[in-house]
C-alpha cells in the first residue's frame, strides 16, 4: 500500500504562512487530495488533484506537488484554521490517507 | 443538495457482524460511486471499499475477506457488512460520494460511531 507521511503537529500565529507536507512512499502522480477535519466533524475537502481548490474553500488555501512530495499552504492563517489536516491519495489501490497534521494557532 | 447519512448499531459484540446503511439524496447511485471510510479515534481515515455507479464493487485488500458492500438503488441506499469484528474495528464509519477523475471525497456523511465491546 502507498504510505503517506505527514508531520504530526505544527503551531503558528495568526497572519503567518504555514506549509503542511505529505510524502508518498511511491508516485501518486497528481492524485493527491487534502482535507480539513475539526473535532467531532467529518473531513472537509479542501484541495483535489494536488492543486485544485474545492468550490467554496477560501483562496488562502493552496496545494502543490506531484509524484511523491506534496504541500498544502495556508496564507494567511486564521484562528478558525485550527484543525487536523489529512492528505489522501487515489492514484494507487487501495486509496490511503496520511495520519494527519494537527495545526494549532497560537 | 447532496446528502449522505449513515445508520446502524452503535455497539457490536466481538466476533459479531456489523451492518450499516448509507442513505443518500440529491444524486443517483447509478451516476455516482459511494465509498465507505472508517476512522479510529485520533487516527487517520482508512478507505474500506466502494460501490461503483455501475454496480461493481472494490475492496481494500486488508478487509476484503470480511467485507461486503451492496446497494438498493430503489431506496437510494448502500449497505456495508463486515464480519468477525474485533476491538480494533472500533471507530467512526463514514460513507462518501466519489467525485471526479480520481475519485476524491467531496461529500461525506456525518459518520456513525461503532464500538466493538462485550
Amino acid at each position: 500500500d502507498t504510505v503517506l507521511t505527514q508531520s504530526p503537529a505544527l503551531a503558528v500565529s495568526p497572519g503567518e504562512r504555514v506549509t503542511i507536507s505529505c510524502r508518498a512512499s511511491e508516485s501518486v502522480s497528481t492524485g493527491m487530495h487534502w482535507y480539513q477535519q475539526k473535532p467531532g466533524q467529518q473531513p472537509k475537502l479542501l484541495i483535489y488533484g494536488a492543486s485544485n481548490l474545492e468550490s467554496g474553500v477560501p483562496a488562502r488555501f493552496s496545494g502543490s506537488g506531484s509524484g511523491t512530495d506534496f504541500t498544502l499552504t495556508i496564507d494567511p492563517v486564521e484562528a478558525d484554521d485550527t484543525a487536523t489536516y489529512f492528505c489522501q491519495q487515489s492514484w494507487n489501490d487501495p486509496f490511503t490517507f496520511g495520519s494527519g497534521t494537527k495545526l494549532e494557532i497560537k | 443538495q447532496v446528502q449522505l447519512k449513515e445508520s446502524g448499531p452503535g455497539l457490536v459484540q466481538p466476533s459479531e457482524t456489523l451492518s450499516l446503511t448509507c442513505t443518500v439524496s440529491g444524486f443517483s447511485l447509478t451516476s455516482y460511486s459511494v465509498s465507505w471510510v472508517r476512522q479510529p479515534s485520533g487516527k487517520g481515515p482508512e478507505w474500506m471499499g466502494r460501490m461503483w455507479y455501475d454496480g461493481d464493487t472494490a475492496y481494500n485488500s486488508a478487509l476484503k475477506s470480511r467485507l461486503s458492500i451492496s446497494r438498493d438503488t430503489s431506496k437510494n441506499q448502500v449497505f456495508l457488512k463486515m464480519n468477525s469484528l474485533q476491538t480494533d474495528d472500533t471507530g467512526t464509519y463514514y460513507c462518501t460520494r466519489d467525485d471526479g477523475r480520481w475519485n476524491w471525497f467531496a461529500y461525506w456523511g456525518q459518520g456513525t460511531l461503532v464500538t466493538v465491546s462485550s
